[in-house]
């Protein structure tokens, strides 16, 4: 079945302690985005990655890194949680080829509570 | 930088009934895309429908179809014999491409009532 795919999808903990939370995609797709959901607020982008070694920031990238080290995963790294980094995550992916219509899939979501 | 309004935060529909939701964009850009994402309580986002700006013909999915007209930068999602499995959250969201952030509105949360 072709998905997005994240793990943890609920994750509590403290304020300083680095977390990761994965991402995989088996779609072969080239794009990759995470998302953070606020109330009032709602999606916004955090970094992308067009293909593998290749990210950027999105809109509120601050407090969060990334990788692409292979095509399937992208991983959301939290090196010093603080609590305004509670919030739901989303990953999400897409072919990336600029000649089709660039639906994006999303993952389930991470639900993230800093203490 | 582009900007999507939902006016709608929140609507109730009456089951079988037909429902409408409004979503406002704006841009310069003349080539785009939009979506209909659907996020039930459940919180996964799920693809309801999606338009290329450049087809003149409005997208059509089962029972949900959108009325984009370019000149106004409107694109509405119109949900017929609505269902109690079509109560969720929807976000309307607007992407340039290639490879552009989506841009998504606030949502308009829907409740269909037995």
């Amino acid at each position: 079945e072709a998905q997005v795919t994240q793990n943890p999808r609920y994750l509590i903990t403290v304020t300083g302690k680095k977390l990761t939370v994965t991402c995989s995609q088996n779609m072969n797709h080239e794009y990759m985005s995470w998302y953070r959901q606020d109330p009032g607020l709602g999606l916004r982008q955090i970094y992308y990655s067009m293909n593998v070694e290749v990210t950027d920031k999105g809109d509120v990238p601050e407090g969060y890194k990334v990788s692409r080290k292979e095509k399937r995963n992208f991983p959301l790294i939290l090196e010093s949680p603080s609590p305004n980094q509670t919030s739901l995550y989303f990953c999400a992916s897409s072919l990336g080829n600029t000649r089709l219509t660039d639906t994006q899939y999303f993952g389930p979501g991470t639900r993230l509570t800093v203490l | 930088a582009q900007t999507v309004t939902q006016s709608q935060p929140e609507m109730s529909v009456q089951e079988a009934e037909t429902v409408t939701l409004s979503c406002t964009y704006d841009t310069s850009e003349s080539n785009y895309y939009l979506f209909w994402y659907k996020q039930p309580p459940s919180r996964q986002m799920i693809l309801v429908i999606r338009q290329e700006a450049y087809k003149q013909q409005n997208a059509t999915e089962n029972r949900f179809s959108v009325n984009f007209q370019k000149a106004a930068k409107s694109f509405s999602l119109k949900i017929s014999d609505s269902q109690l499995g079509d109560t969720a959250m929807y976000f309307c969201a607007f992407m340039k491409p290639p490879n552009t952030p989506l841009v998504f509105g606030k949502g308009t949360r829907l409740s269909v009532i037995a």
